[in-house]
């Protein structure tokens, strides 16, 4: 069975601040890969997404992910981070041919202006 | 704006009472995911359907129950229920050429 694990579970940072989350999953085979955002009171929003090619991977509001098949890693990265960035950030994995998707348990970024 | 909208957007009952939720896909997309989100439980897959039959069972408990009608809109009914089935309800539907799933805006029950 696939799993997703994201290690921070809350990250605080202030305004322009670089931002890595991290993002494991457990499945052998090929997968499509997601990154999801939650602002403060709505619902979740596709941030980016992997299914092949380049495992560098650019999303809206200057987000970016990179692929990394050998240690099964999708993290997230942002160069300069913004007070509008507070959010949560899931990950997500999905596999097979049922399109069932995996999500990780979240991780709430908090930026300090 | 997801394309796939949810009924009601509020819901407040008591204890022991029951519910049903509603939610519409995107056009064209088969698949619908309920999905409940709590401060404690964080985000919990609970059911899958595609095309009216279920696909994926989650943490689903038995007292919850939904469904998939041939126009594709599916309802999440939810009985005997507890405080601790306060939270906000997600509906979402995939595109299934790649398994993106775009959410609706939620159900936030109440149960008093």
């Amino acid at each position: 069975a696939q799993s997703v694990s994201q290690h921070n579970h809350h990250v605080i940072l202030s305004e322009a601040a670089s931002l890595e989350l991290g993002c494991n999953y457990s499945y052998g085979g090929t997968v499509n890969l997601f990154w999801y955002v939650q602002y403060p009171g709505q619902h979740l929003q596709l941030l980016l997404k992997y299914f092949s090619g380049d495992p560098l991977v650019k999303g809206i509001k200057g987000f970016e992910a990179e692929f990394i098949k050998s240690k099964f890693s999708f993290n997230l990265r942002k160069p300069s981070v913004q007070w509008s960035d507070t959010a949560e950030y899931f990950c997500a994995v999905n596999s097979g041919g049922y399109q069932k998707v995996t999500f990780g348990t979240g991780t709430k970024l908090q930026v300090i202006p | 704006d997801s394309g796939v909208t949810q009924t009601p957007k509020h819901l407040i009952t008591a204890t022991g009472q029951r519910v049903t939720l509603r939610c519409s896909p995107r056009s064209g997309d088969l698949s619908v995911y309920w999905y409940q989100q709590s401060l404690d439980q964080g985000l919990q897959f609970l059911i899958q359907y595609y095309n009216g039959e279920e696909r994926a069972k989650g943490n689903i408990l038995e007292r919850f129950s939904a469904q998939q009608f041939p126009d594709l809109h599916s309802e999440l009914n939810l009985s005997s229920l507890e405080l601790g089935d306060s939270a906000l309800y997600f509906c979402a539907s995939s595109d299934e050429s790649s398994g993106e799933q775009f959410f609706g805006p939620g159900t936030r029950l109440t149960v008093l």
